[in-house]
């Protein structure tokens, strides 16, 4: 199993560009969902999904769409980026245990963004 | 307002120490208390706690959780260089179906010096 794949590693924007970071997984887990890390600020939960076609808004979604036609991919999109989204970003996927979604997530190896 | 807060924010200790991370947290509906090392890449799974009182191992690392007084802590005895990393704890809150989610604290970041 190749895990939690995300690509790029790195990726450098200009204000006002668009892109979607993707986000992959092969082990059938129901849940995913997309965090930004930055100095300080721990991990923010951007959006989530809990199977495919559905999808919900995390703790900061402003300025990211995102799509889960496939249980496999779970790409997250920037509109019109800009500085603020410069930071890390990590897909992380979870089995869903019961009622539980959310337990012992695996997370891909992350995308370093930067926006001049 | 939900929130995890970990302590210390950093610490600095010889290999051979034993080092005690804490996470306490305020939360509506706890569900689970998780674990995670992240070194300098994506975050790597620990542990999950749910109940109160019960130890989890995993070689030199344990940890227990105190539903009362709404805290955790990771214990790492004779500790290794390979052990410097940034500890997380994660709190999954929520009430049933899909208005779970994990609330993240800062992290703990722990240089281990030869």
């Amino acid at each position: 199993n190749a895990g939690v794949t995300q690509t790029p590693k790195f990726q450098v924007l200009k204000t006002g560009q668009s892109m979607t970071l993707q986000c992959a997984q092969d082990m059938n887990h129901e849940y995913m969902s997309w965090y930004r890390q930055d100095p300080g600020m721990g991990l923010r939960l951007i959006h989530y999904s809990v199977g495919a076609g559905i999808t919900d808004q995390g703790e900061v979604p402003n300025g990211y769409n995102v799509s889960r036609s496939t249980t496999e991919d779970f790409p997250l999109r920037l509109l019109s980026a800009a500085p603020s989204q410069t930071s890390v970003y990590f897909c992380a996927s979870s089995y869903r245990r019961g009622s539980a979604n959310v337990n012992e997530q695996f997370f891909g190896p992350g995308t370093r963004l930067t926006v001049l | 307002e939900d929130k995890v807060v970990q302590s210390p924010l950093s610490l600095v200790v010889h290999e051979g120490d034993t080092v005690t991370l804490n996470c306490s947290y305020e939360v509506t509906n706890f569900r689970s208390l998780l674990w995670y090392k992240q070194e300098k890449k994506a975050p790597t799974f620990l542990f999950m706690l749910t109940s109160s009182g019960i130890e989890k191992k995993s070689g030199r690392l344990s940890s227990i959780l105190d539903k009362k007084e709404l805290f955790s802590i990771l214990n790492i005895t004779a500790t290794q260089t390979g052990d410097s990393a940034v500890y997380l704890c994660a709190v999954e809150a929520g009430n049933a179906g899909n208005n779970r989610k994990l609330i993240w604290g800062l992290g703990t970041s722990l240089a281990v010096n030869p």
